[in-house]
């Protein structure tokens, strides 16, 4: 089967610019997630997604930071504006199960230097 | 809050030998899981191995296992017969409920 898909791979921005992050789920996964992941660090969740649905976004720094999830299907995660600090690399993952247990396929990741 | 420590930030092994990951966590939760997940270079993250808290029996995959010590909070991971492929970024993780805590991670590298 087809893995998770994330597009753009590499992203350059200056500050105070935009940003949008795209992501395709492995088929028939009802979950998705999108997290940050800082040089040096593990991943933190930003955001998770129950078909089209939030369920956890109290991470999400929602004062630049929005995602969407239409038709619960693929998603997109936008920063505006952006801030040195968002340099990290913002990795998706979809699961088929409704809770955390359930193994999370993650995608390659978006690379994103602000500059 | 649940908290996860890798306190190896950096590992080498060298090929066909054996080597372990260390994990500590902090929790006062009774059930959980706990996992771990390997990153390679410019690669997707992928599960390594998954503990269910309640079970004694230590979880094994193939040349991967684990040694889950519940009362001391600890949950290592060994690698036997270590593989090229094995290169990697290991988490450990800690989960029960969303959102899942990471640790920092444990570079590994496989000398040949």
């Amino acid at each position: 089967e087809a893995g998770v898909a994330q597009s753009p791979r590499y992203k350059i921005i200056e500050k105070r610019q935009s940003v949008a992050f795209w992501c395709n789920p492995i088929s028939g996964h009802a979950t998705l997630y999108w997290y940050q992941q800082i040089l040096g660090q593990g991943p933190k969740l930003l955001i998770q997604f129950q078909n089209n649905g939030v369920v956890d976004d109290s991470q999400l720094p929602k004062d630049r930071f929005s995602a969407e999830r239409l038709k619960g299907v693929d998603s997109t995660l936008k920063i505006q504006p952006a801030k040195l600090e968002d340099s990290a690399v913002y990795l998706c993952a979809s699961s088929s199960g409704l809770v955390f247990s359930y193994e999370q396929y993650f995608g390659p990741g978006t690379r994103l230097t602000v500059t | 809050a649940q908290t996860v420590t890798q306190s190896q930030p950096e590992m080498s092994v060298q090929e066909a030998e054996t080597v372990t990951l260390s994990c500590t966590y902090d929790t006062s939760e009774s059930d959980y899981y706990l996992f771990w997940y390997k990153q390679p270079p410019s690669r997707q993250m992928i599960l390594v191995i998954r503990q269910e808290a309640y079970k004694q029996q230590n979880a094994t995959e193939n040349r991967f296992s684990v040694n889950f010590q519940k009362a001391a909070k600890s949950f290592s991971l060994k690698i036997s017969d270590s593989q090229l492929g094995d290169a990697a970024m290991y988490f450990c993780i800690w989960g029960a409920n969303t959102p899942l805590v990471f640790g920092k991670g444990t570079r590994l590298s496989v000398i040949a």
